[in-house]
């Protein structure tokens, strides 16, 4: 069984690049949330994806959009990069029916904006 | 909105002491979860509370649900070098609600 992957692992862009981040869910698993987390701080929930639709979000502005495909598989676009959208973005997966099935996740991307 | 507080923040043990640390709400959560993070990796899952009250373990990991529902704590028994890392306590309201998370308690064992 595969667990939940991330690409890339590191990432470096500046202030108004666009950035687009890969995660696979683990096998099984039908939802996909994303999470932002500064250094030092707790993982801050993005949104959610489940079905290919987006299923909650958390404050962040239109500029963070996702998608999820078919296979489970999602993206997390950012557009209009700046210097605070530096963090670790996290990607967890969780299957269906998910009451007592909680989320795992990937080993994040770090994002560093010059 | 809804907002987890952690204490201590950070923590220096000795190698086989006991460790203590809890998570505080502002508002009721209907599971609480706690997660380690070691450096350069997403946080892992240790232990999933689903009921207030419900005291559940997870080798020498132990957490509680707080009876108030704003509450939990996880104690570690004799800790070791590998218990090194962040604990984060996480809250959800219902099943399909978005996990929140703590700021997280830093631990550090001293051999």
């Amino acid at each position: 069984e595969t667990g939940v992957t991330q690409s890339p692992t590191h990432l470096i862009k500046t202030r108004g690049q666009q950035v687009t981040l890969r995660c696979s869910s683990q096998s099984g698993h039908n939802t996909v949330s994303w999470y932002q987390q500064a250094l030092g701080q707790g993982p801050q929930f993005i949104f959610q994806y489940y079905r290919e639709e987006e299923n909650g979000r958390g404050n962040f502005p239109p500029r963070f959009s996702g998608l999820q495909f078919p296979n489970y598989s999602s993206e997390l676009n950012v557009n209009a990069l700046e210097l605070d959208d530096s963090a670790l973005y996290l990607c967890a997966s969780s299957p269906v029916g998910w009451q007592y099935n909680e989320q795992f996740f990937g080993p994040g991307t770090r994002l560093t904006v010059l | 909105g809804q907002q987890l507080n952690q204490s201590p923040q950070s923590m220096f043990i000795q190698e086989g002491e006991d460790v203590s640390m809890n998570c505080t709400s502002s508002s009721i959560f209907n599971t609480w979860l706690w997660y380690k993070q070691d450096p350069g990796e997403g946080p892992v899952l240790l232990i999933a509370l689903y009921k207030a009250g419900e005291l559940t373990s997870n080798g020498r990991l132990t957490a509680q649900f707080g009876i108030t529902r704003k509450d939990s704590f996880l104690n570690i028994s004799a800790s070791i070098p590998s218990d090194v890392g962040i604990y984060f306590c996480a809250g959800r309201t219902t099943s399909y609600d978005k996990v929140i998370f703590g700021p997280g308690t830093s631990l550090s064992v001293i051999p």
